[in-house]
């Protein structure tokens, strides 16, 4: 079974540019989920999709971070405009319900 | 509220040591716990969960957890450390269908 896919691996921009991951979850997971992991610290749920459905997204920055899980398979994440304190692991997670998640091995970004 | 506290930020070990990383709780219904390990520049791998039944959970690579509900602990051990444990360590709690993880623990293996 292929694990959770994301794109791109690595990431530097100057603070102000935009930014987008993509992630390609397990198939048939219907349940994906964005964490932002800042160094040093554990990681913090940003949105939760089901399919391609928000069920969760009290924790994102709204004002410059926006998801989207078209057709209920992968998904893209944006930092527009991107601020120092972003600079983080941000991962992708996928589970097919219950409690089966599998992360990815995240996008480390760093905005100077 | 949901929560999960790992008391030590950085554990410093001798290989073939014993070893014990803690973690504590606090929820206020009944809850799963799960150990993550996280390699440098990697994403976040299952060790062992307790989910319910034996209070005693074994993992992957000679980890083992015991789950204590008057402690609200879920501490992770193992009797004997290798240099390739090296990494940092995660308690999560799994509650309404997402995980609240501790700020994690650094294992550092000396030779």
């Amino acid at each position: 079974e292929a694990g959770v896919a994301q794109s791109p691996r690595y990431k530097i921009i100057e603070k102000r540019q935009s930014v987008a991951f993509w992630c390609n979850p397990i198939s048939g997971h219907a349940t994906l989920y964005w964490y932002q992991q800042i160094l040093g610290q554990g990681p913090k749920l940003l949105i939760q999709f089901q399919n391609n459905g928000v069920v969760d997204d009290s924790q994102l920055p709204k004002d410059r971070f926006s998801a989207e899980r078209l057709k209920g398979v992968d998904s893209t994440l944006k930092i527009q405009p991107a601020k120092l304190e972003d600079s983080a692991v941000y991962l992708c997670a996928s589970s097919p319900g219950g409690n089966g998640y599998t992360f990815g091995s995240g996008t480390r970004l760093t905005v100077v | 509220a949901q929560s999960v506290t790992q008391l030590d930020s950085q554990v410093p070990v001798f290989e073939e040591a014993p070893v014990e990383l803690r973690c504590n709780y606090s929820s206020s219904v009944s809850v799963y716990l799960f150990w993550y390990v996280q390699y440098p520049n990697q994403g976040l791998q299952l060790l062992l969960k307790y989910l319910s039944g034996s209070t005693l959970v074994k993992g992957i690579n000679g980890f083992e957890a015991e789950f204590n509900k008057s402690q609200t602990s879920f501490h992770l051990r193992k009797p004997s450390v290798h240099i390739s444990d090296t990494a940092e360590y995660f308690c999560a709690l799994y509650n309404f269908n997402k995980f609240y993880f501790g700020s994690g623990t650094k294992l550092n293996v000396k030779p």
